[in-house]
């Protein structure tokens, strides 16, 4: 695609409830890149694939995130038994392979509100 | 762990000044990137430096990186209202295996009045 897709834009759910965010890279980027930004804050890294392996994943809050990426494209972000704290822009980004010098391009995000 | 910090947290100046925004590090870096942020959603990415690079131009956007101060400074020329968002360094830590494993500061809140 043209750029990086993220969908839901928005997403409200109660509490307890599990939810899944779902990234579509740029076509032809083999790194994908999740992050979370809360109200005013800086980006927090969550979690790294290249490809569908996820050498990284050292930025997952707690084990109830988790991440997959299958096909090397779409990546699905999955928060299980959400809690007030897990409110906030979850941020998608790919890059093209061996990519340490070259820009990361990011997705609109996904707005989560835990009610 | 957030890497950088830029300062100041916010910047509030008239249209035709400048702007110039700091962002310091801890840990050696590969390179350091510039991101705008508009609404709080989507970054754009703005310009890449690279630790063996000391100034890189982009129009009228100018970065300087000191690796021996650990510091980077974006400056914005005859800022537009149109400059008015977050902006945010990020760098790629030299140890990061290979891959563009961003690290964001807290970001510099500009607002540029007509």
């Amino acid at each position: 695609g043209a750029g990086v897709s993220q969908s839901p834009s928005n997403k409200v759910t109660e509490k307890g409830k599990d939810v899944e965010l779902r990234c579509d890279p740029i076509s032809g980027h083999t790194a994908l890149y999740w992050y979370r930004q809360s109200l005013g804050q800086g980006l927090e890294f969550l979690i790294y694939f290249q490809g569908n392996s996820a050498p990284d994943k050292s930025g997952l809050p707690s084990d109830r995130f988790s991440a997959e990426r299958t096909g090397g494209s779409v990546s699905t972000l999955t928060i299980q038994r959400t809690q007030q704290e897990d409110s906030a822009v979850y941020l998608c980004a790919s890059s093209a392979l061996f990519a340490g010098n070259t820009e990361a391009f990011f997705g609109q995000g996904t707005r989560l509100t835990v009610v | 762990s957030q890497q950088g910090e830029e300062d100041p947290q916010a910047l509030s100046i008239q249209e035709g000044e400048n702007a110039t925004m700091n962002c310091s590090y801890k840990t050696s870096i590969n390179n350091l990137q510039w991101y705008r942020q508009n609404s709080g959603r989507g970054l754009v990415h703005l310009i890449l430096i690279r630790s063996n690079e000391r100034e890189k131009h982009s129009g009228r956007l100018r970065v300087t990186l000191d690796t021996s101060k650990k510091s980077s400074s974006l400056l914005i020329t005859a800022s537009r209202a149109a400059d008015t968002a977050s902006y945010f360094c990020a760098t790629v830590p030299f140890f990061s295996g290979g891959y563009n494993k961003l690290i964001f500061g807290a970001g510099t809140r500009l607002a540029v009045h007509p």
